[in-house]
């Protein structure tokens, strides 16, 4: 089955840029998907085929896939950006959806 | 827009069966799958199958196969969840989510807790 590779953790002082990867096989031939999940709340879509923003998401969260890695960029990083993020495609050979592991960001 | 609302958390003892109710509002329940995702105490999302509210067809990761049945009741917008043989491990958030033609779940509910407790 498709797997989906997400770091634990990733730093990074406020006002500054997150980059957060999630790797597969060839994973630009997929739609990537991304959501944050803060404490004790439920995940939230933040983007959708790769780079688009769902209504309300702030343009400081974008995205690129190429290659091997999608990567989510969150720019101008802010206190409340703190959460954990899962990235998520869509498996063809299994027609099910597969999730990153997930990656704590923390704002120091 | 949709939202989806679960049922309330559940204790429950190993080997008991829990049921967990999602019911959508704000929005015509059918058309898109509804999406069952679990996420056990500090770990992440893990998918556990899939109906289809207008004809009831199901799919399940091959992992919960013969403990899970995923049912709808169209007349009041809600699909249900039912986890048999519970397990220590099976404890977790449990969280139904959309699923449009685009793959991506949106909305989630806001997830129903289950612990399995003797």
């Amino acid at each position: 089955s498709y797997v989906l590779t997400q770091p634990p953790s990733v730093s990074v002082a406020p006002g500054e840029t997150a980059r957060i990867t999630c790797g597969g096989n060839n994973i630009a031939s997929k739609s990537v998907h991304w959501y944050q999940q803060k404490p004790g709340q439920a995940p939230v879509l933040v983007l959708y085929y790769d780079k688009d923003r769902p209504s309300g998401i702030p343009k400081r969260f974008s995205g690129s896939n190429s290659g091997n890695t999608a990567t989510l960029t969150i720019s101008r990083v802010e206190a409340g950006d703190e959460a954990d993020y899962f990235c998520q495609v869509w498996d063809s050979t299994s027609d099910h959806p597969v999730f990153g592991g997930g990656t704590k960001l923390t704002v120091l | 827009q949709v939202q989806l609302v679960q049922s309330g958390a559940e204790v429950k003892m190993p080997g008991a069966s829990v049921k967990v109710s999602c019911k959508a509002s704000g929005h015509s329940f059918s058309g898109y799958d509804i999406h069952w995702v679990r996420q056990a105490p500090g770990q992440g999302l893990e998918w556990m199958g899939r109906i289809n509210p207008d004809s009831g067809v199901t799919d399940y990761a091959q992992k919960f196969q013969g403990r899970v049945i995923m049912t709808k009741d169209a007349s009041i917008s809600t699909v249900h969840l039912e986890l048999s043989r519970l397990r220590y491990d099976d404890t977790a958030v449990y969280y139904c989510a959309r699923v449009t033609s685009g793959d991506w779940f949106d909305p989630w509910g806001q997830g129903t807790l289950v612990t399995v407790f003797s």
